[in-house]
This record gives C-alpha cells, sequence and structure tokens, in this order.
C-alpha cells in the first residue's frame, strides 16, 4: 500500500540550532516529492518539492531536502532554525498520473528560545 | 493578487444542517481539492476536480457533496449525513497535473453544535 511516515509528532529545537524532519514513503513507481509548511490556523505552502534530477533540492526560507531512494526517504533540513520556523511540516508523495497526493500525518516543530 | 480564497474562515452550525463552505480561485487553475484535517492525521481529500462539470470521490466522500459549474469555484456542502463533521477544511488548487504544486487557502474551521 502507498503511504508516507512522519516518524515524529512533536520535535523540540533551540532556536539557531540545526533541524532535520524526517519523511519515509512507500509507493510503487518513482514518486514525486513535497514538503509543505502550515502556521497555526492557516492554509498550507509549498516549500519545495523533488520530481528528478538532483537528489538535493533547495527550497524557499533556508530549508533543503534531500531524496534517498535507497532509503525511501526524502528528510527536510534546516541548518539554523528561527522562532519564525515554529509550524507543522507536512510530507506528500505524488505521481504525475495521479491527481491524488498523499500526505504524511505531519510534524510539529517547537522553537526553544 | 491571484490566490484562493475561503470564507467563512470559522462557521457554527447545528446538528443536523447542512452547510456549504466556499471555495474561490484566481489563478486560472484546472483542478481544485477538498481536503478535510483533523489533528494528528495529516490532510485527508473529500473531492476533488479535473476540469469544470466533473469531479471525483477522493477517500472520504462519505457525507460531503461537491459542484464545479465554474472554473474559479468550487464549493463542499457538508450535509446532515457526515457524522462528525467538525473539523478543518482546506481547500487548494493546481494548474491540472498530479505533479503540479497545490496552492491552498486560509481553510474554515466548523464547529458543528
Amino acid at each position: 500500500a502507498q503511504s508516507v511516515t512522519q516518524p515524529d509528532i512533536h520535535i523540540t529545537v533551540s532556536e539557531g540550532a540545526s533541524l532535520e524532519l524526517r519523511c519515509n514513503y512507500s509507493y510503487g513507481a518513482t514518486p514525486y516529492l513535497f514538503w509543505y509548511v502550515q502556521s497555526p490556523g492557516q492554509g498550507l505552502q509549498l516549500l519545495l518539492k523533488y520530481f528528478s534530477g538532483d537528489t538535493l533540492v533547495q527550497g524557499i526560507k533556508g530549508f533543503e531536502a534531500e531524496f534517498k531512494r535507497s532509503q525511501s526517504s526524502f528528510n527536510l533540513r534546516k541548518p539554523s532554525v528561527h522562532w519564525s520556523d515554529a509550524a507543522e511540516y507536512f510530507c506528500a508523495v505524488g505521481h504525475d498520473s495521479n491527481y491524488q497526493l498523499i500526505w504524511g500525518a505531519g510534524t510539529k516543530l517547537i522553537i526553544k528560545p | 493578487d491571484g490566490g484562493i480564497t475561503q470564507s467563512p474562515k470559522y462557521l457554527f452550525r447545528k446538528e443536523g444542517q447542512n452547510v456549504t463552505l466556499s471555495c474561490e480561485q484566481n489563478l486560472n487553475h484546472d483542478a481544485m481539492y477538498w481536503y478535510r484535517q483533523d489533528p494528528g492525521q495529516g490532510l485527508r481529500l473529500i473531492y476533488y476536480s479535473q476540469i469544470v462539470n466533473d469531479f471525483q470521490k477522493g477517500d472520504i466522500a462519505e457525507g460531503y457533496s461537491v459542484s464545479r459549474e465554474k472554473k474559479e469555484s468550487f464549493p463542499l456542502t457538508v450535509t446532515s449525513a457526515q457524522k462528525n463533521p467538525t473539523a478543518f477544511y482546506l481547500c487548494a488548487s493546481s494548474s491540472g497535473q498530479g505533479t503540479d504544486t497545490q496552492y491552498f487557502g486560509p481553510g474554515t474551521r466548523l464547529t458543528v453544535l
């Protein structure tokens, strides 16, 4: 079955520290991968996406993600977090033959001052 | 500015009443989507539409109905048959391919009393 797993429900990091949010997927075809961010009570905003090519993808707000096919992972990273990064982060998987995205349950990022 | 609008932001209804949530986009996108978001469950697809006058059920369509009479508009009706309608509802649109970025509205929080 196709699925997306974000193993961490919550992550707490200190401001200025590095961040890695995990995303693992199970998908039959070559996946198209997305990371979105949601501030409380708001809609979702695309951070970055991977379709093909370079497996290290740069996104907005200083985020990057690396596609590792052998590990079925697409982890999101940021070298130094800011208090404004506190939000919920969602990983999603899709395919060009299918309009539906499969969504992870989300990881809530908490920033310690 | 181009974007997606959802109204109202907060909606309260009595149990047994139907309620319609509005979603309008001026991005000239062909595809539109309705998601339901509950805490800890990520996004679940209710309905999606690839083109005017056509729409498909998503994973949790029971108790919901939609229409797509205009390209810009994709209203969602939560009927009295929906057993647990209290949730955060998100509308999204994309240019048409399954791998295209989905752009989200700010959401409507529905509370059924």
